[in-house]
């Protein structure tokens, strides 16, 4: 299998705090993507950094992405409750996608 | 506004019974993609496909197979359910470039009693 694992598999803050997970994959790749689910729902794509970038900002949101070590970081800064969701980060090589087995975020009120 | 629509929210089917998910999408994407997700497991990619009538396996083909007739619609075949193809079925579109994001149906949520 190709998937992907992020890490930690559920995180629990208060809000206001950050939140960093972590992802790390297995093959070489064109970009990696973070994707996020609401409870029950299709995925939304949130954000893509390419092979050749380091970091990459979006609003509250930060990527990180280390080739060497085939791993990606996504920080969503100052969170709210409405970013409780599961977060998935997916790998883009050729015309597949990978995805991995996903972060449970939730935000504490 | 784009969409990727999958036939149904909730599903029952009984044991045996041969399913057929449709899933449709109106961007004029060349590429489309069933996954089936599993609580602790993620994303498990079934079947791809490229263009009209071509297909990929995934990592999880056993007991699937897939239609793709016309660009705009994606159908995923069960040809005797099983109980351990309960889950939640996830259909994706993308543009036929690498590096762009893909788009997501609601989902349908299978049981097989």
């Amino acid at each position: 299998s190709q998937q992907g694992e992020e890490d930690p598999q559920a995180l629990s803050i208060q809000e206001g705090e950050n939140a960093t997970m972590n992802c790390s994959y297995k093959t070489s790749i064109n970009n990696l993507q973070w994707y996020r689910q609401n409870s029950g729902r299709g995925l939304v794509h949130l954000i893509l950094i390419r092979s050749n970038e380091r970091e990459k900002h979006s609003g509250r949101l930060r990527v990180t992405l280390d080739t060497s070590k085939k791993s990606s970081s996504l920080l969503i800064t100052a969170s709210r409750a409405a970013d409780t969701a599961s977060y998935f980060c997916a790998t883009n090589t050729g015309n597949q996608f990978y995805f991995g087995t996903g972060t449970s975020l939730t935000v504490i009120p | 506004d784009v969409k990727v629509t999958q036939s149904s929210r909730y599903l029952v089917k009984r044991t045996g019974e041969k399913v057929f998910l449709e899933c449709v999408q109106d961007m004029d994407h060349e590429n489309m993609f069933w996954y089936r997700q599993d609580p602790g497991l993620g994303l498990r990619l079934i079947y791809f496909s490229y263009d009209v009538k071509m297909k990929e396996k995934g990592d999880i083909p056993e007991g699937y197979s897939v239609s793709r007739e016309k660009k705009e619609r994606f159908s995923l075949i069960l040809e005797s359910a099983s109980t351990n193809q309960t889950s939640m079925y996830l259909c994706a579109s993308t543009k036929g470039v690498p590096g762009t994001e893909a788009f997501f149906g609601q989902g349908t949520r299978l049981t097989v009693v």
